[in-house]
């Protein structure tokens, strides 16, 4: 089985500060890991992806994540905070192609700070 | 291409009724997944759908039900709903040679 936990319910960073959310998952065998972000009152948005390629990944809006599998970590940056990331973010797990769902994290709100 | 739409986009329902949602994917996507969210249980999968065939389920009583059509338009029911049914119902679909699944904006479900 897998899952993601996510740690810290609550992040909070000043504009131009450096973005970290916390994901580490637990798998069974090697897992395809997904950052989604949700603003409110709409659906999710995939941020970025690892399939297997990369370690390092670079997704939409200057976000960028790092496969680590000995730390079972996929921690999410970015190097300068925009108030416009002000949202919720959810890391997500999936146990391979062809089986698609995805198991959630419980996700982390992010609050800029002006 | 137009995004994954959802339709309603609200709804209210009382306790003991059913409900019907309907989530059409992005062109040429043949899976869709269903998913609940709420703020005690966060967010949890439903089922997945491709070609018409349920290919996974997720933990939910047999009120939750669902299906697919040619056109890959899904819907899925919820029978004799329960006050902890309230929820944002999301629906995601995916081209069937990525891992990527592209979500529509939900349905908020109240049931008073």
């Amino acid at each position: 089985a897998q899952s993601v936990t996510q740690l810290g319910s609550h992040v909070s960073v000043s504009e131009g500060a450096l973005v970290l959310l916390r994901c580490n998952y637990s798998s069974s065998v090697p897992p395809y890991l997904f950052w989604y972000v949700q603003y409110p009152n709409q659906g999710l948005q995939l941020l970025l992806k690892y399939t297997s390629a990369a370690t390092l990944v670079k997704g939409i809006n200057g976000f960028e994540a790092e496969f680590k599998k000995s730390e079972t970590s996929f921690h999410l940056t970015k190097p300068s905070a925009h108030m416009s990331d002000a949202a919720e973010y959810f890391c997500a797990v999936s146990a391979s192609f062809g089986n698609e769902k995805l198991t959630f994290g419980t996700g982390t709100r992010l609050t800029i700070i002006p | 291409k137009a995004g994954v739409t959802q339709t309603p986009r609200y709804l209210i329902k009382t306790r003991g009724q059913q409900v019907t949602l309907s989530c059409s994917p992005i062109s040429g996507h043949r899976s869709v997944s269903w998913y609940q969210q709420t703020p005690g249980q966060g967010l949890q999968f439903l089922f997945e759908y491709f070609s018409e065939t349920q290919r996974n389920k997720g933990n939910f009583p047999g009120r939750f039900s669902g299906r697919q059509f040619s056109n890959s338009r899904s819907e899925m029911n919820v029978s004799t709903l329960e006050l902890g049914d309230s929820a944002l119902y999301l629906c995601a679909s995916s081209p069937w040679d990525t891992y990527e699944q592209y979500f529509g904006p939900g349905t908020r479900l109240t049931v008073t």
